[in-house]
């Protein structure tokens, strides 16, 4: 069964630094781009960053760009997100996702399945 | 930055076919793709590639885009499909989500 696994999140006070961690079990890990999405509370899904198959290659959403770092352990099948400098309005279920490509004519499909059960980040004093 | 947009919310009544319609500029020149999460639940990818359905899916939900819009049809509405709807599609290496519509089945 393919299955991603996360762990860490809580709270932290504005200004503290989390990781997430995301374990994958199921399928090649290494094969896959990977992504991690956010949910405010109440609010709608936002992309939050991605990483290339050996970790080479990452984005980030500009909100989080400088402030989160997105790495992996393929020998592990472990994804992480760092979050630095959190903010109130960080606070959010972090989900990761795996992304599954395929090449469709000159261009790909690629879409989010499967999706971690979630990680609550909560950013208080 | 490339922005879609949905319908905040509509009702359906059991049996009933609904859609929900997801726009963006030229969308149909992209995949689209649509997430159901239920309330406490992650999302769950039910089409992809604009209008295919993954295993384990029900073949009462499809989709379409054309021009602007992509559209996810619900056939035979039932209370297990009340839940929020997000339509994704890529701009560049970006993810971008709908804002989201709830469907509730009354």
């Amino acid at each position: 069964e393919v299955q991603l696994v996360q762990s860490g999140g809580g709270l932290v006070q504005p200004g503290g630094s989390l990781r997430l961690s995301c374990e994958a079990s199921g399928f090649t890990f290494s094969g896959h781009w990977m992504h991690w999405v956010r949910q405010g509370p109440g609010k709608g899904l936002v992309w939050v960053a991605h990483i290339n198959f050996d970790g080479s290659s990452t984005d980030y959403a500009a909100s989080m760009r400088g402030r989160f770092t997105i790495s992996r352990d393929n020998a592990r099948n472990i994804l992480y997100l760092q979050m630095n400098s959190l903010r109130v309005d960080d606070t959010a279920v972090y989900y990761c996702v795996r992304d599954v490509g395929v090449p469709v004519a000159d261009r790909w499909a690629k879409w989010f399945d499967p999706w971690g059960q979630g990680s609550l980040v909560t950013v208080s004093a | 930055s490339y922005e879609l947009t949905q319908t905040p919310s509509l009702s359906v009544s059991p049996g009933q076919t609904t859609s929900i319609s997801c726009s963006g500029d030229k969308l149909g020149d992209k995949f689209s793709y649509w997430y159901q999460q239920k309330p406490g639940q992650s999302p769950v990818l039910i089409i992809y590639q604009d209008n295919r359905r993954p295993s384990g899916i029900s073949e009462r939900f499809s989709g379409s885009n054309s021009g602007n819009t992509a559209t996810l049809t619900i056939s035979g509405t039932q209370a297990m499909d009340e839940a929020d709807y997000y339509c994704q599609a890529w701009d560049s290496s970006t993810a971008v989500f709908g804002p989201g519509t709830k469907v509730t089945v009354l």
